[in-house]
């Protein structure tokens, strides 16, 4: 969507590696940021998300960190895994979504 | 399960047809959000009901339109169906504000 933009589109990793996606938004009022994995052919499911009063989360593998004065968030997966590999949105309050990043992750 | 249901999985149907995409919101659940999904494309927003009043509208066609009713089940209407409207539609729901949006497991339209 216009008001988040998502980078990069692919992002080819090795197992093992760490995988980082970038959004930056537009809208000042945005308080909520969710990120979103789908696998091919099937429904995106929420894996994080993170409010605008605090500045990092993490859950097991995934965190998400946001920076309010540069408009910016970032997912990142460490230690990742075959099953990582997905299309990752970012998106913000209105759910208004990012383009999306194809991560593969290599055997 | 994600509680969100989506009817039917898949569609196919001829150009010029029209089709009725429903969507049944979590339960408690207030908003609803229509998304198309083309071929290797992202998630393009199309229209947000919260307790049946249309809330957002995003590049949805003049051929589509939407309601949301008292049950607050959600129909997606597609009229004039062209090639190109052939794609995944998804429906999201949430109980509205800063929550967590849900999504189903979408409708497959086929126009042929």
């Amino acid at each position: 969507g216009e008001n988040v933009e998502q980078h990069p589109s692919t992002l080819s990793v090795q197992e093992g590696d760490s995988a980082v996606i970038k959004c930056t938004y537009s809208d000042s009022a945005s308080n909520y940021f969710p990120w979103y994995k789908q696998e091919l052919g099937k429904r995106p499911q929420l894996i994080i998300d993170i409010r605008s009063n605090v500045g990092e989360k993490k859950d097991q593998r995934i965190a998400v960190t946001l920076n309010k004065t540069a408009k910016h968030f970032s997912l990142h997966i460490t230690e990742t895994q075959p099953e990582d590999s997905a299309v990752y949105f970012c998106a913000d309050y209105k759910l208004s979504f990012g383009a999306g990043t194809t991560v593969t992750v290599r055997a | 399960d994600s509680g969100v249901t989506q009817t039917p999985k898949h569609l196919i149907t001829a150009t010029g047809q029209r089709v009725t995409l429903r969507c049944s919101p979590r339960s408690g659940d207030l908003s609803v959000y229509w998304y198309q999904q083309s071929l290797d494309q992202g998630l393009q927003f199309l229209i947000q009901y919260y307790n049946g009043e249309e809330r957002a509208k995003g590049n949805i066609l003049e051929r589509f339109s939407a309601q949301q009713f008292p049950d607050l089940h959600s129909e997606l209407n597609l009229s004039s169906l062209e090639l190109g409207d052939s794609a995944l539609y998804f429906c999201a729901s949430s109980k509205g504000g800063t929550y967590g949006y849900t999504f189903g497991s979408g409708t497959r339209l086929t126009v042929v």
